[in-house]
């Protein structure tokens, strides 16, 4: 099994540009999360999904757009990249979120100039 | 809303000896989970353990063992006998059971252990 596989690992943007983060697990996993770490901030949730066709706003959600048309895929959408999208982006999933835990991906690094 | 404090922005231990990692949540909530994840320099995620606040038994996996302090809001984890493999960003989390059980992580804390 590949877990969770996050792509790019690093991504140059410039301003006004957009892109999708990739984010696939080959686990079967309900329940999956986008998370971006800042310096000194910790981990913080943008998107999550509780199953295919279901998503719902996290704390930091402006900006950014989810879909979850499979179970496996739940892309990251950067709409209008700005300097303050600047970031570590992890993608995280969970069988049930609490007894097997969130299986987090290996993350993206994305630079906006 | 819930918050999660970690004091000590970074520690070091020698190889060998014990580190206790601090960790303080405040929530309105009765029923909650409490994890702790590992970044090492790779960037990974790695679940470390995990505490059920129904439960009074502190967990224990192996080195690492939790001390849970309900009334308190207290979540310390505990690292015995360090080694250099740990060396890595350690991050507490809550996770609320029921509504969208999403998790709330801490600021972090970098442990350093030396050789």
């Amino acid at each position: 099994n590949a877990g969770v596989t996050q792509t790019p690992k690093f991504q140059v943007l410039k301003t006004g540009q957009s892109m999708t983060l990739q984010c696939a697990q080959d686990m079967n996993h309900e329940y999956m999360s986008w998370y971006r770490q800042d310096p000194g901030m910790g981990l913080r949730l943008i998107h999550y999904s509780v199953g295919a066709g279901i998503t719902d706003q996290g704390e930091v959600p402006n900006g950014y757009n989810v879909s979850r048309s499979t179970t496996e895929d739940f892309p990251l959408r950067l709409l209008s990249a700005a300097p303050s999208q600047t970031s570590v982006y992890f993608c995280a999933s969970s069988r049930d979120r609490v007894d097997y835990g969130y299986t987090f991906g290996s993350g993206t690094r994305l630079t906006v100039v | 809303a819930q918050t999660v404090t970690q004091s000590q922005p970074e520690m070091s231990v020698q190889e060998a000896e014990t580190v206790t990692l601090s960790c303080t949540y405040d929530t309105s909530e009765s029923n909650y989970y409490l994890f702790w994840y590992k970044q090492p320099p790779s960037r990974q995620m790695i679940l470390v353990i995990r505490q059920e606040a129904y439960k009074q038994q502190n967990a224990t996996e192996n080195r690492f063992s939790v001390n849970f302090q309900k009334a308190a809001k207290s979540f310390s984890l505990k690292i015995s006998d360090s080694q250099l493999g740990d060396t890595a960003m350690y991050f507490c989390a809550f996770m609320k059971r029921g509504g969208s059980e999403k998790l709330v992580f801490g600021k972090g804390t970098k442990l350093t252990v030396n050789p």
